[in-house]
């Protein structure tokens, strides 16, 4: 148990629909980090942040939206949705602003299936 | 921009065979290395790390990788495998300690090892 809780773990929907996948770090991690697996795509990095700052961006779609709160849980919102968009979405977390330490801890994912 | 290769895709090995998983990085600078294991259904967990000095390093879980500058190279090894080590590996580079830049990780596209009885 890598102490990252993401929910739900599995969630099923029709295309042109918005969906929101949560994230709590584990106790004491201040980074959160939201990646897209897919089989086409491997693991993609899409945002982070850090103690409710954006921090670093990468292959983020603007129908896509993230946030991280004051209690540093952190939210991936999803709208108009595609096909294309299914695939297993992962949160991680870590203690410092910056991933290069290595020190990620990757929850289970949230597997999203548009339809 | 940094990149990573991992040319396998899907390895098969016998139980007590040795293993090699291949990586090979491009990066302007020496870089961080990491190799994750993701079992299935789980999220990925961090077998080693390299960032500085000895370029062989020690995991968990009795893996080893050893860092190649001149091949640009970060390949994992365990001398012999067992039923549970049959996963998916990723091996991932990060910016070296001189980049001040906000980069996450980058993620190779995976290899899947099946372990054979």
């Amino acid at each position: 148990d890598s102490g990252v809780t993401q929910t739900p773990k599995h969630l099923i929907t029709a295309t042109g629909q918005r969906v929101t996948l949560r994230c709590s770090p584990r106790s004491g991690d201040l980074s959160v980090y939201w990646y897209q697996q897919s089989l086409d795509q491997g693991l993609q990095f899409l945002i982070q942040y850090y103690n409710g700052e954006e921090r670093a961006k990468g292959n983020i779609l603007e129908r896509f939206s993230a946030q991280q709160f004051p209690d540093l849980h952190s939210e991936l919102n999803l709208s108009s949705l595609e096909l294309g968009d299914s695939a297993l979405y992962f949160c991680a977390s870590s203690v410092g602003p910056t991933a290069n330490t290595g020190e990620l801890f990757f929850g289970e994912g949230s597997r999203l299936t548009v339809l | 921009a940094q990149s990573v290769t991992q040319p396998d895709i899907h390895i098969t090995v016998s139980e007590g065979a040795s293993l090699e998983l291949r990586c090979n990085y491009s990066y302007g600078a020496t870089p961080y290395l990491f190799w994750y294991v993701q079992s299935p259904g789980q999220g990925l967990q961090l077998l080693l790390k390299y960032f500085s000095g000895d370029t062989l390093v020690q995991g968990i879980k009795g893996f080893e990788a050893e860092f190649k500058r001149s091949q640009s190279s970060f390949n994992l090894r365990k001398p012999s495998v067992h039923w549970s080590d049959a996963a998916e590996y990723f091996c991932a580079v990060g910016a070296g300690v001189w980049d001040t830049g906000r980069r996450a990780l980058t993620f190779g596209s995976g290899t899947r090892l099946q372990v054979q009885p």
